[in-house]
């Protein structure tokens, strides 16, 4: 069946921009997560959704960072008032329940200029 | 923090198996073991997990040591397809995030 999609595979901004990410979990799948990994890092954890409600966003590394998962399915991560420091691979995950494996989208590569 | 330590890099011949050891002496009884690989440019990918017992499917095994302070993934035919990073992960029951640490980088060598 089909994996974990996220849009789109390439963003380039300007430093002050705002931009947002798309992920498409596996369908049936009530727990998302985003990650972000730097260059030679392993991914990090920002957030995570079980159905509508964040029910962990110790991760996020301040206020310009938002997410949201309306109908508990499709999420988009929000940053505001980008900074170079924030490029980076963004990674969405899904699982069946929060206690399930995850599985891994493709990412989203972010470059801020 | 990661709970695991990983050598950082390791050799492989094609055709050979890869043997990646992981390290988690401070794994507490409800934690498992799990391991993801990433290759370049890609999602990471889940292998496999394992809580007590030794563990095997169509992609690898999991060899967990009794005093369950360290495991070692097996690839038994490692192909260049193989080449990847490597993250074995200590994940607590329950818990929904995975920790990465900076994992293995195996290269299969022709």
């Amino acid at each position: 069946g089909a994996g974990v999609s996220q849009t789109p595979s390439n963003k380039v901004t300007e430093k002050g921009k705002y931009v947002e990410l798309r992920c498409d979990p596996i369908s049936g799948h009530t727990a998302l997560y985003w990650y972000r990994q730097s260059l030679g890092q392993g991914p990090e954890f920002l957030i995570y959704f079980q159905g509508t409600g964040a029910a962990d966003d110790s991760g996020l590394p301040n206020d310009r960072f938002f997410a949201v998962r309306p109908e508990g399915s499709v999420s988009t991560l929000k940053i505001q008032r980008t900074e170079r420091g924030d490029s980076a691979v963004y990674l969405c995950a899904s699982s069946l329940n929060g206690e399930d494996t995850q599985y891994f989208g493709p990412g989203t590569r972010l470059t801020v200029l | 923090d990661a709970k695991t330590t990983q050598p950082p890099s390791m050799d492989c011949a094609e055709g050979r198996a890869a043997n990646l050891p992981c390290n988690h002496s401070t794994i507490s009884g409800n934690e498992y073991v799990y391991w993801y690989r990433q290759i370049h440019s890609q999602g990471p990918q889940y292998i496999i997990h394992g809580l007590k017992n030794n563990e095997t499917n169509e992609m690898a095994s999991l060899i967990i040591t009794e005093d369950r302070k360290s495991s070692t993934l097996i690839l038994p035919h490692a192909t260049l397809r193989d080449t990847a990073v490597y993250y074995c992960i200590v994940r607590q029951g329950g818990s929904e995030k995975l920790v990465f640490g900076k994992g293995t980088k195996l290269t299969v060598n022709p």
